[in-house]
């Protein structure tokens, strides 16, 4: 069974619109990620949580917030959606400490913009 | 800033041909960087294939080595024979041995394998 669970799996959204990726993880870890490729890219850190807390925000967008309404959850708001947006997003976790750069990942949710 | 650049896909590999996909890197902020590759089998999310923390060190798992050259920024990933079930994307990743899991990863390649 998959230990980390986002959903949608694929998501279509018109440009301007808002959506909400969502990430739960049943590892016990207590620190959340969520990373982003776009095509052709490689994989980008977008933020870190840590005990629901944001520790590190590496989006130039405040379009994009992250919410963490429990400890096992960080989901993801992209506001005004672009056509840049189009990305697959992935969620990951880990056990904050000497453990923290072994990440497990989710299976991603693939966003189009039109 | 720190960044990643590996071979870019797809590669395309005849089962018990042997693979080497490269990677090397860049760390302006941390002289000795946390290596790791990392793995996505279709359907899947990305799991850690292997990592290595000390330069001149190699790390191995299920028949892929990979080894921390300092000298050269590299950390090939290599196997000898490959299967058909290796069939996959692999990441190569740059961290900075911090708290918290922020790793700069490459942009994955494609390994196809052909039984």
């Amino acid at each position: 069974d998959p230990k980390i669970i986002q959903k949608p799996k694929y998501l279509v959204a018109v440009t301007g619109s808002e959506k909400i990726l969502i990430c739960e993880q049943y590892l016990g870890h207590n620190a959340m990620y969520w990373y982003r490729q776009s095509a052709k890219k490689p994989l980008e850190f977008m933020f870190s949580y840590s005990y629901q807390k944001l520790m590190d925000n590496q989006t130039a967008s405040s379009r994009f917030q992250p919410q963490s309404s429990k400890k096992n959850h960080l989901d993801l708001q992209i506001t005004a959606l672009k056509p840049d947006d189009s990305a697959t997003y992935f969620c990951a976790s880990s056990q904050e400490g000497t453990g923290a750069e072994t990440l497990y990942f989710g299976s991603g949710t693939r966003l189009t913009v039109l | 800033g720190d960044s990643v650049t590996q071979t870019e896909g797809p590669v395309t590999v005849s089962e018990s041909e042997s693979l080497i996909i490269n990677c090397t890197y860049s760390a302006t902020s941390i002289a000795y960087p946390n290596l790791f590759w990392y793995v996505r089998y279709p359907g899947e999310g990305l799991q850690l294939l292997l990592k290595v923390i000390t330069a001149g060190q190699k790390g191995s798992s299920r028949g892929f080595e990979a080894t921390y050259n300092k000298e050269t920024t590299s950390f090939h990933l290599q196997k000898a024979s490959v299967q058909e079930s290796d069939s996959a994307v692999y990441y190569c990743a740059l961290g900075r041995g911090s708290a918290l899991g922020r790793l700069h990863f490459g942009a994955g390649t494609q390994l196809i394998v052909i039984p």
